[in-house]
């Protein structure tokens, strides 16, 4: 089956740094990518990996190791905004996503 | 943003009932997928397509099914609706030579 496990909840202050790590186990893998959603909202795209190493996207940067089979997502300069749920989700066979359960990041003034 | 709409948005429906949500797209992507999303479990896929007419299952398919008779329309049918059925169901999707699924607004459905 399919696994990716991360933390439930995550609090930071504003202007900090943060990292929501995830670990997967799945039966074919492609890469793994972040996605955001705000509550009530839909999931948004944020990055992607598909081979080892770190992607940075403005403040966002996103990071994979394919011989541990973890990854995070690390967020820098917080801002209130980013008070959201965050999910990783990995890419397998057939192009099907599989997520996981997601982590509430509260950020704090 | 991708032309990806999802009908109705709300709908109470009564256990028993058979219902229906839409996903409709405008991109012309390949691939189309139904997510349910619950407290505690994140998003978990129901069912998928990779085609018109070419659908499989995902990992909580049971009480489900689909169907793809255009590229732009993937059904979700729950064919006797039960409360554990309750949940938010987002529609996704993904060109298949990118990395990343575009989702719908969801819908929210209650079953009583």
């Amino acid at each position: 089956g399919q696994s990716l496990e991360q933390p439930s909840e995550v609090t930071a202050v504003e202007g900090a740094i943060v990292q929501i790590n995830c670990t997967y186990q799945t039966s074919g893998f492609y890469g793994l990518s972040w996605y955001q959603q705000h509550d009530g909202g839909a999931p948004t795209f944020l990055s992607y990996n598909a081979l080892d190493g770190l992607e940075e996207t403005g403040r966002f940067s996103s990071f994979l190791s394919r011989s541990d089979s973890y990854g995070y997502l690390l967020l820098q300069e917080l801002q209130m905004k980013d008070s959201a749920s965050y999910f990783c989700a990995a890419l397998g066979d057939f192009n099907k996503f599989y997520f996981g359960s997601g982590t509430k990041l509260n950020v704090k003034p | 943003d991708a032309g990806i709409t999802q009908s109705p948005r709300h709908k109470v429906t009564e256990t028993g009932t058979p219902v229906t949500l839409r996903c409709h797209q405008t991109e012309n992507h390949r691939y189309m997928y139904w997510y349910r999303q619950d407290p505690g479990h994140g998003l978990r896929l129901i069912h998928y397509s990779y085609g018109v007419k070419d659908t499989d299952k995902g990992e909580v398919s049971d009480g489900y099914s689909v169907s793809r008779s255009k590229t732009e329309d993937f059904l979700l049918t729950l064919e006797s609706a039960t409360s554990s059925q309750t949940s938010v169901y987002f529609c996704a999707i993904s060109e298949g030579q990118r990395y990343e699924a575009f989702f719908g607004q969801g819908t929210r459905l209650t079953v009583v």
